[in-house]
């Protein structure tokens, strides 16, 4: 079946860190997207990127496809940055569909 | 006020019986999702629906079933639930399918026993 990896599986910054989040995928992907899930448990869509480089805020994706790989740069992290960060496969070739990876989780310390 | 709604939010069921999770948004999109979420497993999608009875299978479909009757209104049924259906259920909705940035519900807490 489809597999998207994401690593670190979690990770501790210090306020005012930059934090890079992987996601390896093992199959064609049209899009990448990353979503944050609050330590409440509600969602939030972030960036929804296909290729190249986009930024938003602080953070920036960059998708390359053809190696199958994505990153998510948080710069300057604040301590409600945390919580986890999901990263998705999307296919819509024929239909669409999503594969999310497990996620990493975030915490920002004072 | 943009919102997803999802009734009920926590509901236990015994095995066997019919579970109706409800979702609904204010924002006239055309694209809806179902999710469930399970602990270490990250979200998986159910179904998709890209307007009133334009439905689309998801990574995971069996033991559901949806219903979209109006665009503001997506509905998952569960026929005789079984244990292995004990998640966290998310609905989400979008203007447009591909790409187009997700708005979720608060998620609703299901318990098959």
């Amino acid at each position: 079946g489809q597999q998207v990896q994401q690593s670190p599986a979690s990770l501790v910054l210090q306020e005012g860190e930059n934090a890079e989040l992987q996601c390896n995928f093992s199959s064609t992907a049209t899009r990448l997207q990353w979503f944050y899930q609050r330590p409440g448990g509600s969602l939030v869509s972030l960036l929804s990127n296909p290729s190249g480089t986009k930024h938003t805020g602080r953070l920036t994706s960059t998708t390359v496809t053809k190696e199958r790989r994505g990153s998510l740069h948080i710069s300057s992290s604040q301590i409600t940055d945390s919580g986890t960060y999901l990263c998705a496969m999307e296919r819509d070739t024929g239909y669409q569909n999503f594969y999310f990876g497990k996620g990493t989780s975030l915490t920002v310390i004072p | 006020d943009m919102k997803v709604t999802q009734m009920p939010r926590y509901l236990i069921k015994r095995m066997g019986e019919n579970v109706l999770l409800e979702c609904g948004q204010d924002m006239s999109h055309e694209t809806m999702y179902w999710y469930r979420q399970d602990p270490g497993l990250g979200l998986q999608l159910i179904y998709i629906s890209y307007d009133v009875d334009s439905n689309s299978e998801g990574d995971i479909p069996k033991g559901y079933r949806v219903s979209r009757k109006k665009r503001e209104h997506f509905s998952l049924i569960l026929d005789s639930a079984k244990t292995n259906q004990t998640s966290v259920y998310f609905c989400a909705s979008s203007w447009g399918g591909r790409g187009a940035e997700q708005f979720f519900g608060p998620g609703t807490r299901l318990t098959v026993l």
